[in-house]
């Protein structure tokens, strides 16, 4: 009875190469987040998706690319992994207005770049 | 730049005593949002307050709200073990989508 689920919980990686974290929510919610959270706990949000379609893209390198192939799933695929690229990502699902309602967060993807 | 600024960075207390965790933050929000963080897991939202708002509570939870200071603080009364987690504030800007978080407290409750 997951509401938010990330694969993997951790993923440890040589420099340059390419992975993706899936994200999926159960919960009917039309509003997806990706969030990085770096080693000094700081929380930025990356991405946010409304019914598949992009509406927030931070200043992220486009070596990061989000996927929605529908509304309750939303992957991060990152290219040519660096090192400050380790950090703990986050997903999170919202419902209803825009910045009213509360964001439900996934259980994080720790990523570590060697 | 960053929205939210939380003081202190680090609480230690003794299980029962209260705890008090302030935000700051630099221009009018449309709403505020605390969140906890267990160790290694995802955030859980814990209370919302919207910027006409002064004051909420939620179980052993108090928020309080002053848009003329631009700051909200969090109580924690009567502090329990499980109760130590990180703890960060939210704001939301009108007219924007996104949560921008504060640095957040680390808080710890000592047996």
């Amino acid at each position: 009875d997951t509401a938010v689920s990330q694969t993997p919980k951790y993923l440890v990686t040589q420099m340059g190469n390419d992975k993706s974290i899936k994200c999926e929510q159960n919960l009917g919610h039309d509003t997806m987040y990706w969030y990085k959270q770096d080693s000094k706990k700081f929380l930025k949000i990356m991405f946010s998706y409304n019914n598949k379609e992009l509406i927030i893209n931070e200043t992220v390198p486009n070596r990061f690319s989000p996927k929605s192939p529908d509304k309750a799933h939303l992957n991060l695929h990152i290219n040519s992994l660096e090192l400050g690229d380790s950090a703990v990502y986050f997903c999170a699902s919202r419902q209803g207005l825009a910045g009213v309602n509360e964001q439900f967060f996934g259980p994080g993807t720790r990523l570590t770049v060697l | 730049s960053q929205q939210g600024e939380e003081d202190p960075q680090a609480l230690s207390i003794q299980e029962g005593e209260n705890a008090t965790m302030n935000c700051s933050y630099k221009t009018s929000i449309n709403n505020l949002q605390w969140y906890r963080q267990n160790s290694g897991r995802g955030l859980v939202h814990l209370i919302l307050i919207r910027s006409n708002e002064r004051e909420k509570h939620s179980g052993r939870l108090r928020v309080t709200l002053d848009t003329s200071k631009k700051s909200s603080s969090l109580l924690i009364t009567a502090s329990r073990a499980a109760d130590t987690a990180s703890y960060f504030c939210a704001t939301v800007l009108f007219g924007n989508e996104k949560l921008t978080f504060g640095t957040g407290t680390r808080l710890t409750i000592i047996p």
